[in-house]
């Protein structure tokens, strides 16, 4: 069973600190792994993806991809109240895959 | 603002009754998908259109019937659906097909009834 695990939280961070998000997945197949976030009532939004171990920063956002231990995390610096959301941690995989998503974590960043 | 456009936003419906959500593209994008979202769940892949093409259904029952009369246009048309199909229904296109880079419309809020 190919499965996308994420801590469905609420993760609650104080506003400026940094909040860690993480997801492991089971099938060494997966290739091609991505951030979305959905604010309450809305719709999914891509906010990060990630084909290639290491980091990749975009402004205040980070994602870490280690493939040897199968787990992808986003790193939100300087959390603003606005980046209160559910965060959708998703992947590919190599042939012709579909979209698969995690749970999901519920952040609260708290002035 | 979404350069994926659905609607309407809302919608009540009967059992018996027959609608269809409409979405709409124009960013070029040649993949096209319907998903659906239940309150506090990720979303679930529905169909997914490639060049005009169904490519994948995923065992979605027969009450939902997708239709892509065009590369910018999708329809889901539904009839005689049942209370469970309540829910959140997401259009969303890609430049290509089997890529995770997704933007999605604002969604059609479903209520049956």
């Amino acid at each position: 069973q190919k499965e996308v695990e994420q801590n469905s939280g609420p993760l609650s961070v104080p506003e400026g600190a940094i909040a860690s998000l993480n997801c492991t997945y089971s099938d060494r197949g997966s290739q091609s792994f991505f951030w979305y976030r959905q604010y309450s009532g809305k719709s999914p939004e891509l906010i990060m993806f990630i084909y290639s171990n290491g980091d990749k920063e975009d402004g205040r956002f980070t994602a870490q991809l280690n493939k040897a231990s199968q787990y992808v995390s986003l790193l939100i610096r300087d959390s603003q109240p606005s980046d209160s959301a559910t965060y959708l941690c998703a992947l590919i995989y190599n042939q012709g895959g579909k979209l698969i998503f995690g749970q999901g974590t519920e952040l609260s960043v708290k002035p | 603002d979404t350069e994926v456009t659905q609607t309407p936003k809302h919608l009540v419906m009967g059992m018996t009754n027959k609608k269809s959500l409409k979405c709409e593209q124009h960013m070029g994008h040649r993949a096209m998908y319907w998903y659906k979202q239940k309150a506090k769940k990720p979303p679930e892949l529905m169909f997914v259109y490639s060049y005009e093409k169904l490519s994948i259904n995923e065992s979605v029952p027969s009450r939902f019937s997708p239709e892509c009369p065009n590369s910018s246009l999708l329809n889901l048309h539904l009839h005689a659906l049942q209370p469970e199909d309540s829910a959140l229904y997401l259009c969303a296109s890609s430049p290509g097909s089997y890529t995770g880079e997704l933007f999605f419309g604002e969604g059609s809020r479903l209520t049956v009834l």
